[in-house]
């Protein structure tokens, strides 16, 4: 599989302020995810956004999706340093084929 | 939400040897569950497919020689890592998904930690 394209590598902010992160993924989807990871650990699920959707919430979390351009956006308002973790797209391609790709990733930190 | 277990969660071997990684599904049936290898500060890049009562699917540059993979139930699949080597030393995690449905969530075991010394 290859892997998706997230931007920013890492992002420092202090808390209470908004994180967003970039995600590119290369094939058409049937849905695409967003995970948390904190050091060495399982992953979190955080929301799952699908292809005939632009725009999703949940609580603290507000995830976009923009087919034509194969991008998606996570958005952290009013950060906490609870959210301090590595976030990862997933998206599941629409093919016969079902290729899985995870993005590169985003290492969040937020400062006290 | 639906849970897959992962166990262990640290291993320890020596070089050489062969470590056994299970993951199951607790609470829904699986007929094809994923595997993924993490190395340090990287992503989760894609191993295999495994399908039950079949053989495992590989990506491009995983020996399957290497990397056994067995899923013989609905709830259980196992990675063997045989003869290992500090290179394969990185944490893998294992994922499934309830039914057939594409648009349903990926559920992600907790993960194994490898450490070949």
């Amino acid at each position: 599989s290859q892997q998706g394209e997230e931007d920013p590598q890492a992002l420092s902010i202090q808390e209470g302020e908004n994180a967003t992160m970039n995600c590119s993924y290369k094939t058409s989807i049937n849905n695409l995810q967003w995970y948390r990871q904190n050091s060495g650990r399982g992953l979190v699920h955080l929301i799952l956004i699908r292809s005939n959707e632009r725009e999703k919430h949940s609580g603290r979390l507000r995830v976009t999706l923009d087919t034509s351009k194969k991008s998606s956006s996570l958005l952290i308002t009013a950060s906490r340093a609870a959210d301090t973790a590595s976030y990862f797209c997933f998206s599941i391609s629409s093919g016969s084929a079902r290729q899985l790709t995870f993005g590169s990733g985003t290492q969040l930190t937020v400062l006290p | 939400g639906a849970v897959v277990s992962q166990h262990p969660s640290r291993v320890i071997c020596k070089s050489g040897t062969s470590v056994k990684i299970e993951c199951r599904s607790l609470d829904f049936q699986a007929t094809t569950m994923f595997w993924y290898r993490q190395f340090p500060k990287q992503s989760l890049m894609l191993m295999a497919t495994s399908n039950e009562g079949s053989k495992a699917t590989y990506e491009q540059g995983v020996e399957k020689d290497k990397f056994l993979i067995n899923h013989a139930s609905l709830t259980l699949s196992t990675l063997t890592v045989t003869s290992a080597h500090p290179e394969d030393s990185s944490f893998y995690i294992c994922s499934a998904s309830p039914g057939a449905n594409r648009n349903t969530e990926a559920f992600f075991g907790q993960g194994t930690r490898l450490t070949v010394v």
